[in-house]
């Protein structure tokens, strides 16, 4: 089963409008972190937003936010007020595991959603 | 402050020929990773170091071999390259500790690949 779904592989939205793009994912361990990272066509991997498991309250970035909702394994990233500079492609990816010291986690991506902001 | 760098941009290669992607990271990060991005198909990791001298093998190792040469530079080695090997690579690095640490990785700029 794959563990990062993104079910939307492209995206439309107006211009000054808000857009969601959907993620969800799939694990056992009680431990783990969701990002988002944005690839626009110069191809560089920005990172967004971070959200942990533990984390009480959504987190949020600017415009960006992310709707965690933990019992549905979703984490959805909403964009608010669109902008044409937010064409791209956008990766949900997970860390498994409890940070703790020195080491490695490794990120698990999913095939991303490609948004296209019409003016 | 550059974050990640990545060597070279582009490169194209035949059949069999070797070559070595190198990547520097100025963060003072402990782990460095190596990613290949084929389309449709996300970001699926090949090989990751924790800390200077060691390295350990992620999704899809085979074809590829690693270096952990110091602390900042991670190189990604190609010794007989194949058609399956065109990709775009990434490499990235993350490190820190502390409250709220959450263990980010920061990308390099990519290196396009074509093996002909």
């Amino acid at each position: 089963a794959q563990k990062i779904t993104q079910t939307q592989p492209g995206m439309f939205v107006q211009e000054k409008e808000a857009v969601t793009l959907d993620c969800t994912y799939d694990t056992s361990d009680p431990s783990y972190g969701l990002f988002w990272y944005k690839q626009p066509s110069s191809g560089e991997m920005i990172f967004l937003i971070y959200q942990g498991s533990y984390d009480q309250q959504n987190a949020t970035e600017g415009r960006y936010s992310l709707n965690f909702q933990k019992a549905r394994k979703s984490a959805n990233l909403v964009i608010s007020a669109s902008q044409l500079g937010d064409s791209a492609m956008y990766f949900c990816a997970m860390r498994e595991g409890r940070i703790s010291g020195a080491g490695s986690y490794q990120l698990t991506f999913g095939k991303g959603t490609k948004l296209s902001v019409i003016p | 402050n550059a974050g990640v760098t990545q060597t070279p941009k582009f490169q194209v290669l035949k059949t069999g020929q070797s070559m070595t992607l190198q990547c520097a990271q100025d963060m003072n990060h402990n782990s460095m990773y190596w990613y290949r991005q084929d389309p449709g198909m996300g970001l699926r990791l090949i090989y990751y170091s924790a800390s200077e001298g060691t390295t350990d093998k992620g999704e899809v190792p085979n074809g590829y071999n690693v270096s952990r040469l110091n602390k900042r530079e991670f190189s990604l080695r190609l010794e007989s390259a194949a058609p399956s090997q065109t990709s775009v690579y990434f490499c990235a690095s993350s490190g820190g500790q502390g409250v709220g640490y959450t263990d980010t990785q920061y990308f390099g700029p990519g290196t396009r690949l074509t093996v002909l």
